[in-house]
């Protein structure tokens, strides 16, 4: 079986950086991603990591340790619009499945 | 414009009810899923499809059946086995396998009375 844990809720302050981390065991593991949804909305891919080290994308990055079976979303310069769900989730060994965290609520405020 | 399309966007059904879910994209991808999203609870998988005539169950399959008979069209049908439907469908596709983007649909917002 999978099992993803990440932190319920964070707050933050806009122009702060936050980090949510993300631990996970699984049978097999092939990928971590991360998605960001608003209230209502659908999810929104954010990053991808298949191997160990940290992936840049603006002021979103997130970073991979497979031997710790651990990683985490960085995100900098806090908007308000960042205010919003955040889940992990992992590609099992085969490719073939994408299984979610429970998400993170971020609470962005002035 | 390329996307992922579930509708209709709210469903409400009678207690007892089969109700098919539908969901159809133009991506030309190969793998599609259904998620369940209910609070707190995070996105947790139905099924999931990697080709057409093809679909594994995911980790809450019981009360729920799918079909892959195009490669645009993953239909959901929540059967009146299923204890506690009403919650939020998510629809979602992508290239194949491995850490491909996933593309999600806008949801179903299923109402059972």
């Amino acid at each position: 079986g999978q099992s993803l844990e990440q932190p319920s809720e964070v707050t933050a302050v806009e122009g702060a950086i936050v980090q949510i981390n993300c631990t996970y065991q699984t049978s097999g593991f092939y990928g971590l991603s991360w998605y960001q949804q608003h209230d209502g909305g659908a999810p929104t891919f954010l990053s991808y990591n298949a191997l160990d080290g940290l992936e840049e994308t603006g002021r979103f990055s997130s970073f991979l340790s497979r031997s710790d079976s651990y990683g985490y979303l960085l995100l900098q310069e806090l908007q308000m619009k960042d205010s919003a769900s955040y889940f992990c989730a992992v590609t099992n060994q085969a490719g073939t499945a994408l299984i979610f965290g429970k998400g993170t609520t971020l609470s962005v405020s002035s | 414009d390329g996307g992922i399309t579930q509708s209709p966007k709210y469903l409400f059904r009678k207690e007892g009810q089969n109700v098919t879910l539908s969901c159809e994209q133009n991506l030309n991808h190969d793998a599609m899923y259904w998620y369940r999203q209910d609070p707190g609870q995070g996105l947790r998988l139905i099924y999931y499809s990697q080709i057409v005539n093809d679909f594994q169950k995911g980790d809450i399959a019981e009360g729920y059946s799918v079909s892959r008979e195009k490669k645009e069209s993953f239909p959901l049908t929540v059967t009146s086995a299923q204890k506690n439907p009403t919650a939020f469908y998510l629809c979602a596709s992508s290239s194949g396998t491995g850490g491909t983007e996933a593309f999600f649909g806008q949801g179903t917002r299923l109402t059972v009375v």
